[in-house]
């Protein structure tokens, strides 16, 4: 049962334009989320997180927006650039609920086009 | 700082053997947790170690057992292997006991298991 879903394999965006990557959950109980950010050859890396008190939270070029009502999230990066070009999780947990584990999503690969 | 180290980076072996993968957390950091990813199927949670105890656990048989040591390192065995064990093995490591409150999960490199 895949409880953080991305249901876009893959995306492509022009240089400068905007990047929105979408992520759905299914467990209400999660109330943190994260995005993390992986080059081909090494681990993810951390980018940007929201906690469920709050409906969005801005790093930079990077903004996260949480739709509790929808359980829906989504990263905005803007403008992006050829450096965005990676594999996009989402993560979520249950913090307040004793299963801080996170769990991931598919994957979304993002490309930068020049 | 020296990151995450995972060792060894690539690893084959055949079915019905077992492999330990080995992880050295940042220094200072006591939690380390391990993750499974394969085409397809994401990032799988494993088990969560924290002070040589282990306080999580994911959904996969008994073959996949892992320890924690004084020092914080980490390894991962499993045994009997099947096909589909073939994976991207990531281990990542937190200052905290909860994986990732107040730090994120800082990941390493990972080993890629190939099963044959």
């Amino acid at each position: 049962d895949q409880q953080v879903k991305q249901n876009s394999p893959s995306l492509s965006v022009q240089e400068g334009r905007i990047s929105i990557l979408n992520c759905d959950y299914t467990n209400s109980m999660f109330d943190y989320f994260l995005w993390y950010k992986k080059y081909p050859a090494e681990g993810p890396t951390f980018l940007i997180s929201i906690s469920s008190i709050k409906d969005k939270n801005e790093d930079g070029r990077f903004t996260v927006f949480l739709n509790k009502s929808a359980k829906h999230l989504s990263l905005h990066i803007v403008p992006s650039q050829p450096g965005d070009s990676a594999v996009y999780f989402c993560a979520a947990s249950a913090v307040g609920f004793g299963n801080e584990k996170l769990t991931f999503g598919t994957g979304t690969r993002l490309t930068i086009i020049p | 700082k020296a990151g995450v180290t995972q060792t060894p980076r690539y690893l084959i072996k055949t079915r019905g053997q077992q492999v330990t993968l080995s992880c050295s957390p940042i220094s200072g950091h006591r939690s380390v947790s391990w993750y499974q990813q394969t085409p397809g199927q994401g990032l799988q949670f494993l088990f969560e170690y924290f002070s040589e105890t282990q306080r999580n656990k994911g959904n996969f048989p008994g073959r996949f057992s892992g320890r924690q040591f004084s020092n914080s390192r980490s390894e991962m065995n499993v045994s009997t292997l099947e096909l589909g064990d073939s994976a991207l093995y990531l281990c990542a490591s937190s200052p905290y006991e909860r994986q990732y409150l107040n730090s994120p999960l800082h990941f390493g490199n990972g080993t890629r298991l190939t099963v044959t």
